[in-house]
């Protein structure tokens, strides 16, 4: 079965910073871009940022350049998002998704559940 | 940024009835379109992809069309568990994804 679990999300104040896991089961994943995806509570979707197979090529929305780093480890099937200088506004459910193929700009077939993620002092 | 705009923000239709929900870009995106639906409290499904393929287990009723900078998602006869919210988003570039269009009963 293909599973995508999110892990790491929590309650941080202001300016702090917090680790995004994303632990990957059921399909080959260095075949595979990944990518990020929130969605603060009762609004759409907002892509945040994307990585391909072999992290040659890698992208972020604009409201997280600078501050949020995407990586991948294909050896522990394991994806991951760095957010340093957190702001109220990044406030969202933070979801996991695959592409439906190597290239890293694409759909997404398959999402984890979502970690939160709450900056509030 | 390539900006997507859905139309209408909120769509009232019968039970049995055809949708049929709009997306536009704000420059060419090629067939690089998909469409998405989420169920309140639920992840994202993907239902349309490359602008007119229906994703793995997507039933019939659900076709997609367009291309350039204009698509449209046509849900032919309308079930209850039709009535969600659905988004449509570019991967022509970095992926952006459309306000949403909300389905309701008329």
């Amino acid at each position: 079965e293909v599973q995508l679990v999110e892990s790491g999300g929590g309650l941080v104040q202001p300016g702090r910073s917090l680790r995004l896991s994303c632990a990957v089961s059921g399909f080959t994943f260095d075949d595979y871009g990944m990518h990020w995806v929130r969605q603060a509570p009762g609004k759409g979707l907002e892509w945040v940022s994307g990585i391909g197979w072999n992290s040659g090529v890698i992208g972020y929305a604009d409201s997280v350049k600078g501050r949020f780093t995407i990586s991948r480890d294909n050896a522990k099937n394991s994806l991951f998002l760095q957010m340093n200088s957190l702001r109220p506004e990044d406030t969202a459910l933070y979801y996991c998704a695959k592409s439906i193929s190597v290239a890293a700009k694409n759909a997404f077939d398959i999402w984890g559940q979502g970690t939160m993620v709450t900056v509030s002092s | 940024e390539i900006v997507m705009t859905q139309s209408p923000a909120t769509l009232s239709v019968s039970p049995g009835e055809r949708a049929t929900l709009s997306c536009r870009a704000s420059q060419s995106v090629s067939t690089k379109l998909a469409w998405y639906q989420q169920i309140p409290g639920q992840t994202p499904r993907l239902l349309i992809y490359g602008a007119s393929t229906r994703a793995t287990g997507i039933p019939a009723r659900f076709s997609g069309s367009g291309s350039g900078t204009e698509f449209t998602l046509t849900i032919s006869s309308l079930q209850s568990e039709d009535f969600v919210v659905y988004f449509c988003q570019q991967y022509n570039d970095w992926p952006t994804f459309g306000q949403g269009t909300k389905l309701e009963i008329k």
